[in-house]
């Protein structure tokens, strides 16, 4: 089946600084989505692209859809302690069925 | 608005005892319907989907199974469950006809000792 490569898989940041994370594939997708997850709980949707090149923001958050539908970057200024949980990059085939990447892990030191 | 409902939030079972757990979706109609199964730090991994009532599709051969007996009502069931079987499982929907996104309920925590 398709695959997902998410990194990194976890990091830490300090307060306050930008964090990076992206999802590749050998795929093409035609939706990328980016899911948070908080401990115990279901993720939730975050950003949603639908075309190739397209950038989105939500306050804080940026995600782009690649230029060759391969890829997926989410970008997170000023991180706070709240920013805490695993984020899942997922990208939906021309089949209609969802991918989800490994997930990447973001711990803040406070 | 959509809303997905989704229980047990936590469950404890004894190997070899029967599973069911239930998702609901209110303020939608003919939505597809996923269960994922999340292992402890990993990705999800999908298990099932329904495009309609009676309407199952399964992705990866186990000991569970999924039915649909209403529009809006997915059930993953197990007549003996396996240690194996442990994990957080999640209930997702989608619409049809205009993607907005999957939404996902809040899981299952189900632990099988």
């Amino acid at each position: 089946g398709q695959q997902l490569n998410q990194s990194p898989q976890s990091m830490f940041i300090q307060e306050g600084e930008d964090v990076s994370m992206n999802c590749t594939s050998s795929s093409i997708f035609n939706t990328w989505l980016w899911y948070k997850q908080d401990p115990g709980e279901g993720p939730v949707l975050l950003i949603a692209l639908y075309k190739a090149g397209e950038l989105t923001s939500n306050g804080r958050l940026t995600a782009q859809f690649g230029i060759t539908r391969k890829d997926s970057f989410l970008n997170i200024s000023a991180s706070i302690p709240s920013d805490v949980g695993i984020y899942f990059c997922a990208g939906i085939n021309a089949g209609n069925m969802l991918t989800f990447g490994g997930g990447t892990r973001l711990m803040v030191k406070p | 608005s959509q809303t997905i409902h989704q229980w047990p939030a936590t469950l404890v079972q004894p190997v070899g005892s029967p599973l069911s757990l239930e998702c609901t979706v209110e303020g939608t109609s003919n939505p597809n319907l996923y269960w994922y199964r999340q292992a402890a730090g990993r990705g999800l991994q999908l298990l099932f989907y329904s495009v309609g009532i009676g309407q199952i599709s399964s992705e990866v051969p186990q000991n569970l199974s999924a039915s649909r007996p209403q529009d809006r009502q997915f059930i993953l069931s197990s007549k003996k469950l396996l240690l194996s079987d442990s994990g957080f499982y999640l209930c997702a929907w989608r619409q049809r006809l205009k993607f907005y996104g999957y939404t996902f309920g809040s899981g299952t925590r189900l632990t099988v000792v």
